[in-house]
């Protein structure tokens, strides 16, 4: 299977800043990779797809980028509904792999 | 869109058999690829597999010896069957539609406990 490295694990940060996360592929998925932002008790949300896609009534905020191995997720000014856990996966090769996770606390 | 809802037992013992069912509202099961997902206490998520309308499935090869899934498209749910479980299976268990392109919408998850 793909294997996801994303890094890193956790994060502390303020309300305004720029805060970068990212994920790196064993093997090149092209740019088959999405983002999700989890908050405690509730399901995943898609934010970003195909690695540069931005899900309706997600805020601009959150951008994505890369292509093969190496991909960014950004949110450009942390805002306090930001705070949560993030998560890539790859959907280029079965079995769908995620990453292990950032957590974006209050610093 | 379409919404799924998880549900079953919340307490499975060891070396039973865990039973879920996801139901599917707002839209019926098709062509698409109908998933179930779990995520242990303080990991992240990992893909179980998934199941079309036809009956085809594919497993996580993790998984493969203890899964199966099935598919009621008469009742619009899809269900998975996990056996022997044991304590390293206690998660919250997710069901999701894979579109070719996104994984989403997710279910809100049913919480299984593996315990005697």
């Amino acid at each position: 299977a793909i294997q996801v490295t994303q890094s890193p694990s956790s994060l502390s940060a303020s309300v305004g800043d720029r805060v970068t996360i990212t994920c790196r592929a064993s093997q090149g998925i092209r740019t088959d990779l999405a983002w999700y932002q989890q908050k405690p008790g509730k399901a995943p949300k898609l934010l970003i797809s195909d690695a540069v896609t931005i899900q309706g009534g997600v805020s601009s905020r959150f951008s994505g980028s890369g292509s093969g191995t190496d991909f960014t997720l950004i949110i450009s000014s942390l805002q306090p509904e930001d705070f949560a856990t993030y998560y890539c996966l790859q959907d280029h090769i079965f079995p769908w792999t995620f990453g292990q996770g950032t957590k974006v606390e209050v610093k | 869109q379409v919404q799924l809802q998880e549900s079953g037992p919340g307490l499975v013992k060891p070396s039973e058999t865990l039973s879920l069912t996801c139901s599917v509202s707002g839209g019926s099961i098709n062509s698409d690829y109908w998933s179930w997902i779990r995520q242990p206490p303080g990991k992240g998520p990992e893909l179980i597999g998934y199941i079309q309308e036809s009956g085809r499935a594919n497993y996580n090869p993790s998984l493969k010896s203890r899964v199966s899934m099935s598919v009621d498209t008469s009742q619009n749910h899809f269900s998975l069957r996990l056996t022997s479980v044991t304590a390293s299976d206690t998660a919250v268990y997710y069901c999701a539609v894979y579109d070719g392109h996104n994984l989403d919408p997710w279910g809100q998850g049913t919480q299984v406990i593996v315990s005697s």
